[in-house]
């Protein structure tokens, strides 16, 4: 059975950091793109980064450009998003989620919840 | 950037009724790069249908999807009381991914 566990939110002040990790087992790792996922209270699906299966290309949503880094371990199948300069609107409930063909997502993690605040 | 634009923002229907929801691209997606997603309160979203057409593993042969290019329709046949979420269409390219803003289904 895949599983995706995401771990590492929390309450933060705006202009620190936080790291976020997603822990992947009941499959093989490193054939697979992973993405982070956020969804702000109330609101929709935001995608944030994508990191593809061998870790070499990387891709950001425009609102995270140059603040946010994914990285992954496939010795360790796990990925990671490093937030820094967290602003307000980086609040909200980030998931990974496995990638398919660069087409959808198959398995999501429940949810790491954020929060930045003053 | 491709935007995409779900219409109507909330459905209103009652069991065993048809719901069709709209997904509507600025730019052509590829068929193989269209997928919609169910998400219940407090839950994950889940796959329903990628490659535009395609039903995901598990997935009851009431949901279906269609279109090309520009517009996509998810068609849910028989609303049963569990279908009551929140639907997302989903478009991926090779640097950017982008979900609609969302369409509420409530069942009456």
């Amino acid at each position: 059975q895949v599983y995706l566990v995401e771990s590492g939110g929390g309450v933060v002040q705006p202009g620190t950091s936080l790291r976020l990790s997603c822990a992947a087992s009941g499959f093989t790792f490193k054939n697979y793109g992973m993405h982070w996922v956020r969804q702000a209270p109330g609101k929709g699906l935001e995608w944030v980064a994508v990191v593809w299966h061998d870790g070499r290309n990387k891709y950001y949503a425009n609102s995270v450009k140059g603040r946010f880094t994914i990285s992954r371990d496939n010795s360790e199948n796990t990925m990671s998003l490093q937030m820094n300069s967290l602003r307000a609107e980086d609040t909200g409930v980030y998931y990974c989620a496995r990638d398919i063909r660069s087409a959808y997502y198959d398995y999501w993690g429940h949810g790491s919840p954020v929060i930045v605040s003053s | 950037e491709i935007v995409l634009t779900q219409s109507p923002g909330t459905l209103s229907l009652s069991p065993g009724e048809r719901a069709t929801l709209s997904c509507r691209a600025s730019q052509s997606v590829g068929s193989s790069y269209l997928a919609w997603y169910q998400q219940r309160p407090g839950q994950a979203p889940r796959v329903l249908i990628h490659d535009a057409s395609s039903r995901a593993t598990g997935i009851p042969d009431r949901f279906s999807g269609s279109g090309s290019g520009t517009d996509f329709t998810l068609t849910i046949s028989r609303l049963e009381p569990e279908d009551s979420a929140v639907y997302y269409c989903q478009q991926s390219g090779t640097s950017f991914w982008t979900f609609g803003q969302g369409t509420r289904v409530e069942i009456k």
